[in-house]
């Protein structure tokens, strides 16, 4: 079965330093995986994805993740961070659409940034 | 293009009521899913429609149901609601070639 794990339940790190949000998964073939961001009280919003190719994959809000299949990780970072970042972080694993859509999400990292 | 929109965006029932959510998908997307988020189990897949069909469906009771219409907006449907169904309901979108999920910004049920 699929499953996402997020080690990391919450994160303090100063503005202006940099960051790492850790994502393992589970998964019987080769992984669609994003990472999506929430601010309380409102929906997900899609920073970056990993269908295939290039391992470094670029997103935005200056957001950037690796996917590692030999560690089954595929880790978020960024190298400055910003006080608008503070929020909730969801990894997930998914698979191509004509396989039908479903996500399986971690249980989130919770970012607070302090001044 | 407009983003996917869910109405109402807050609700609130009584224990044994039944409750209708709507989910409009971005212009041409033809799959909608609908999960649910809470602070216990987090983030749970319940549904996928795509096409008027249900295509994949999660681990929920027969009280959770849905339906998807010819132009590709999706209700869902919860029947005698208990008070653990209290979350946000998120509906994604998908087109086709994309891949990948956009979700609206959900809809707040609580049921006292």
């Amino acid at each position: 079965a699929q499953s996402v794990t997020q080690p990391d339940i919450h994160i303090t790190v100063s503005e202006g330093a940099s960051l790492e949000l850790r994502c393992n998964y589970s998964y019987g073939a080769t992984p669609y995986l994003f990472w999506y961001v929430q601010s309380p009280g409102q929906g997900l919003q899609l920073l970056l994805k990993y269908f295939s190719g290039d391992t470094l994959v670029q997103g935005i809000k200056g957001f950037e993740a690796e996917f590692k299949r030999s560690q089954s990780s595929f880790n978020l970072r960024k190298p400055s961070v910003h006080w608008s970042d503070a929020a909730e972080y969801f990894c997930a694993v998914g698979r191509r659409m004509e396989y039908g859509n479903k996500l399986v999400f971690g249980a989130g990292t919770i970012l607070r940034v302090k001044s | 293009k407009a983003g996917v929109t869910q109405t109402p965006r807050y609700l609130i029932k009584t224990r044994g009521q039944q409750v209708t959510l709507s989910c409009s998908p971005i212009s041409g997307h033809r799959s909608v899913s609908w999960y649910q988020q809470t602070p216990g189990q987090g983030l749970q897949f319940l549904f996928e429609y795509f096409s008027e069909t249900q295509r994949n469906k999660g681990n929920f009771p027969g009280r959770f149901s849905g339906r998807q219409f010819s132009n590709s907006r999706s209700e869902m449907n919860v029947s005698t609601l208990e008070l653990g169904d209290s979350a946000l309901y998120l509906c994604a979108s998908t087109g086709s070639g994309t891949d990948t999920q956009y979700f609206g910004p959900g809809t707040r049920l609580t049921v006292l």
